[in-house]
């Protein structure tokens, strides 16, 4: 059985550019959320996905959005990225929502 | 929405001391998981346990959903026991029933 995996592990972006990150879910899961986690804090939710549809959102601006494929694997899009975002961004995958939730190892994101 | 409050934040053991970390929630609880996130920044599941105890090796979790409290044990602390323990709760109801909410973690140091 393969994890939740993310990609790319570490990435750093200029002030004002784009990103995108994915995250492969767990073979069976078809709700994947995202949290973003910054230095020496706990994770924030940003938003989850439920069977392709956005099923939730915490409070992040819309430049954050997000997608969900037909297989479940996802993708977290940042546009216009600020010195803030900089942070490791997690997903995790489950087999419903609120159900337990399995990490992949994470994206490291700096913004310079 | 849901607080989440850890205890301590920081904590320095001997090896092969035992230790106690505490959660407390403000609300009922659908889903609580206890986490360690490791120095590379992945979260590691080690309980699902939104009520009862449960107990994994040298790790022991008790939740005591009524009393919105729970409790991860650690005996016979090793080094490789060191990092950041989070808890991390879903509501029962309402908006955000579908996020996890973290607490902001416990540092724990496990030295020779």
């Amino acid at each position: 059985e393969t994890g939740v995996t993310q990609s790319p592990t570490h990435l750093i972006k200029t002030r004002g550019q784009q990103v995108t990150l994915r995250c492969s879910s767990q073979s069976g899961h078809n709700t994947v959320s995202w949290y973003q986690q910054a230095l020496g804090q706990g994770p924030q939710f940003i938003f989850q996905y439920y069977r392709e549809e956005e099923n939730g959102r915490g409070n992040f601006p819309p430049r954050f959005s997000g997608l969900q494929f037909p297989n479940y694997s996802s993708e977290l899009n940042v546009n216009a990225l600020e010195l803030d975002d900089s942070a490791l961004y997690l997903c995790a995958s489950s087999l419903a929502p609120g159900g337990e939730a399995f990490f992949g190892q994470g994206t490291r994101l700096t913004v310079v | 929405g849901i607080q989440v409050e850890q205890s301590p934040p920081d904590l320095i053991l001997q090896e092969g001391a035992n230790s106690t970390l505490r959660c407390n929630f403000s609300d009922s609880v659908n889903n609580l998981q206890w986490f360690h996130q490791n120095p590379w920044g992945q979260l590691i599941n080690l309980f699902y346990i939104p009520s009862g105890t449960k107990q994994n090796g040298r790790l022991s979790a008790t939740t005591v959903a009524t009393e919105r409290y729970s409790l991860l044990y650690i005996s016979s602390s090793q080094t490789t026991d060191s990092g950041v323990y989070f808890c991390a709760v879903n509501p029962l109801a309402g908006a955000g029933s579908y996020q996890l909410t973290f607490g902001k973690g416990t540092k724990l140091s496990v030295i020779p």
